[in-house]
C-alpha cells in the first residue's frame, strides 16, 4: 500500500532561519511520483514541485531545494532563509505512474510552518 | 488565464440532506479531480473524472457522486449527509496526455468548498 509520512506536525522558526521538512514515503511500485504542495490560508494548495522516481537529482529553486533519496524512501524539502511568507501547510504526496492513473495523490498529513518574524 | 474555480466557498447544511459541489478547470485543462480534507489532515482522493466518466474513485461511498459535463466541468453530489461529511472539498485538474492516458503533470487545485454538516 502506498503511504506518505511527514512526522513533523508543527515547526516554528525565526524569520531567516533555514528549516527542512521532512517526508518519507511507502510504494511497491518501480515507477512513481513525488510531490510538495503548500497550502496557505486560502486553502488552494499551491504546486511546488514534482519528482519522478528515475531522477534523483536535487533540485533548487530559490530559496527552496529538494533532496531525493531513495534508498532512504524520502523527499526532503529545505526552505533557506525563511521569510513571514513561507508560513503555511506544506503537504508532500505520491502517486503511482502508469495507466492514468496520475491525479490519485496519497497525501501526507502536513506539516504546518510559522514562521516569526 | 483563470485557473481552477469552485463554487460555492462555503455552505452550511444539516445531516440528511444533500449538497452539490462544482468545479471549473483550468482552462485548456480537460481532467477533474476531487478531494475531501478533513480539518488537520491531508486531503484524500474522491474520484477523477476524464471523457464525462469516472475513471479511478477512492475509498468512498456511493452517496459520493459526481459528473463531468462536455465543457469538461463537474460536479460532486454528496447524499445523506453525514456529521463526518464536513470538510474541505477541493478541486484539482490536469491534462491527459491523449497517448498514454497519463497526465502530463502537476494537479492545480481551486480554493476549496467547505462544507459544514450540523
Amino acid at each position: 500500500a502506498q503511504k506518505v509520512t511527514q512526522a513533523q506536525t508543527e515547526i516554528s522558526v525565526v524569520e531567516k532561519e533555514d528549516v527542512t521538512l521532512d517526508c518519507v514515503y511507502e510504494t511497491r511500485d518501480t515507477t512513481y511520483y513525488l510531490f510538495w504542495y503548500k497550502q496557505p490560508p486560502s486553502g488552494e494548495l499551491v504546486f511546488l514541485i514534482r519528482r519522478n522516481s528515475f531522477d534523483e537529482q536535487n533540485e533548487i529553486s530559490g530559496r527552496y531545494s529538494w533532496n531525493f533519496q531513495k534508498s532512504t524512501s524520502s523527499f526532503n524539502f529545505t526552505i533557506t532563509a525563511s521569510q513571514v511568507v513561507d508560513s503555511a501547510v506544506y503537504f508532500c504526496a505520491l502517486s503511482e505512474a502508469g495507466g492514468g492513473s496520475q491525479g490519485n495523490l496519497i497525501f501526507g498529513k502536513g506539516t504546518k510552518l510559522s514562521v516569526k518574524p | 488565464d483563470a485557473g481552477v474555480t469552485q463554487s460555492p466557498t462555503h455552505l452550511i447544511k444539516t445531516r440528511g440532506q444533500q449538497v452539490t459541489l462544482r468545479c471549473s478547470p483550468k482552462s485548456g485543462h480537460d481532467t477533474v479531480s476531487w478531494y475531501q480534507q478533513a480539518l488537520g489532515q491531508g486531503p484524500q482522493f474522491i474520484f477523477q473524472y476524464y471523457e464525462e466518466e469516472e475513471r479511478q474513485r477512492g475509498n468512498f461511498p456511493d452517496r459520493f457522486s459526481g459528473h463531468q459535463f462536455p465543457n469538461y466541468s463537474s460536479e460532486l453530489n454528496v447524499n445523506a449527509l453525514l456529521l463526518g461529511d464536513s470538510a474541505l472539498y477541493l478541486c484539482a485538474s490536469s491534462l491527459k496526455d491523449r497517448v498514454d492516458l497519463k497526465n502530463t503533470g502537476e494537479l492545480f487545485f481551486g480554493e476549496g468548498s467547505r462544507l459544514t454538516v450540523l
